[in-house]
């Protein structure tokens, strides 16, 4: 089955305590990209990556790091979490054709303390 | 820069009854993507409908229909005959076409949440 998996869905860490949120896709996709959402704001774009170790800002970068070593993965790396980083985050990835479609993972639920 | 208005925090319909969903957009491009997602509380992001802005054609899936209307920048939702199981936060997306450099980023507005009352 074609999809992007994120793990883990649910964690609740502490101030400070370095993290990583794993993304993956099985569709080779050259595109991905992290969200996060929160009430009232919608989705906002965190950082993309158009292809391997190739990756740029999104909207809101600040205290966020991504890599890609390899096509299938994309982690999001908290190196130093902040209770503003409490939000609902989401993975996606797309193939690089103009009409292409974002295909989302199922999200992580991250609380800092 | 582009930015997404989603006017309804929550709207609600009865089963079977229709319900439109409100959508604007501001943009100097010409040529991008719309869309709808749904997200149930699974929390899953599921996609609902895409309109290309070159085709005037309005959009349709089954039960879910867009009016869109470019000169006004407008997208609405238009759900018929509504379901239990249509009860979820919806969202409009805006996409700027894939070159020049453009990346596949999604601009989402706020989110309307529906609710579905038997």
């Amino acid at each position: 089955e074609a999809q992007v998996t994120q793990n883990p869905r649910y964690l609740i860490t502490v101030t400070g305590k370095k993290l990583t949120v794993t993304c993956s896709q099985n569709m080779n996709h050259e595109y991905m990209s992290w969200y996060r959402q929160d009430p009232g704001l919608g989705l906002r774009q965190i950082y993309y990556s158009m292809n391997v170790e190739v990756t740029d800002k999104g909207d809101v970068p600040e205290g966020y790091k991504v890599s890609r070593k390899e096509k299938r993965n994309f982690p999001l790396i908290l190196e130093s979490p902040s209770p503003n980083q409490t939000s609902l985050y989401f993975c996606a990835s797309s193939s690089g054709t103009y009409a292409n479609v974002l295909t989302f993972g199922a999200g992580s639920r991250l609380t800092v303390l | 820069a582009q930015t997404v208005t989603q006017s309804q925090p929550e709207m609600s319909v009865q089963e079977a009854e229709t319900v439109t969903l409100s959508c604007t957009y501001d943009t100097s491009e010409s040529d991008y993507y719309l869309f709808w997602y749904k997200q149930p509380p699974s929390r899953q992001m599921i996609l609902v409908i895409r309109q290309e802005a070159y085709k005037q054609q309005n959009a349709t899936e089954n039960r879910f229909s867009v009016n869109f209307q470019k000169a006004a920048k407008s997208f609405s939702l238009k759900i018929s005959d509504s379901q239990l199981g249509d009860a979820a936060m919806y969202f409009c997306a805006y996409r700027s076409p894939n070159y020049g450099g453009a990346t596949n980023k999604l601009i989402f507005g706020t989110g309307t949440l529906l609710a579905v009352q038997p």
